[in-house]
């Protein structure tokens, strides 16, 4: 069982609203990323860091942001929610070597933008 | 463009029985590959990775090849059991660390 939890695991909220979606792991990763998923599709990666004070922007654009001050916590954002950003959002943590690429999932939250 | 292309169709097979589902890529040269299963509404959860060197992996019921030259990747599971229902994503790594998944395909065993 992976040491990362997710924050709120379900969450509805109407159009316009600031919401930040939690994550936190206590294995001690430097490298933590953020994922979209849609029911039945790929997932696409959003945000990645590899260390405090690191973010970058993942393939798929957007519109939250996140913030990397502790290694163990990597908070995403969304300043104005709309109906567009509803999807499954899960976080994700992997070691820090080389040769130990695994990654390791939270529960993801579930994302409702009314 | 990169892309990695697993069965979008359900595989439906029998308790007992042995799953084989397949990823294939194109325009990669991963030094490795990498499978993990979702449970609906979970995240998903590792469960092997091959190096480019390796052939094949086995860990308890499962096995995984992997072909350098046809791109490809099978998985399997053998002996399979209602509770291996579930959908299984490969994936590879595109840049330091940073991993491309496939959209996953969806197993049914069933009694």
């Amino acid at each position: 069982e992976a040491d990362i939890y997710q924050t709120p695991r379900y969450l509805v909220i109407g159009t316009g609203k600031k919401i930040t979606l939690e994550c936190s792991q206590t294995m001690g990763h430097d490298k933590m990323y953020w994922y979209q998923q849609d029911p039945g599709m790929e997932l696409h990666l959003i945000h990645y860091s590899y260390g405090v004070n690191s973010t970058e922007k993942g393939d798929l654009s957007s519109e939250s942001t996140v913030s990397r001050i502790r290694t163990e916590h990597f908070p995403l954002t969304l300043e104005s929610a709309r109906p567009s950003h509803t999807s499954q959002y899960l976080c994700a943590s992997s070691e820090p070597d080389r040769g130990r690429e695994t990654q390791y999932f939270g529960p993801g939250t579930r994302l409702l933008v009314l | 463009s990169q892309k990695i292309e697993q069965n979008s169709e359900a595989l439906n097979i029998q308790e007992g029985k042995t799953a084989t589902l397949t990823c294939n890529y194109t325009n990669y040269s991963p030094a490795y590959l990498q499978w993990y299963r979702q449970d609906p509404g979970r995240g998903p959860v590792f469960l092997l990775l091959i190096r480019e060197n390796e052939k094949e992996k086995r860990k308890e019921r499962l096995k995984v090849t992997f072909d350098t030259t046809l791109k490809q990747s099978l998985f399997h599971i053998t002996a399979s059991q209602p509770a291996d229902s579930a959908t299984y994503l490969c994936a590879l790594e595109e840049d330091f660390q940073k991993l491309v998944f496939g959209t996953g395909t969806r197993l049914l065993v069933s009694p």
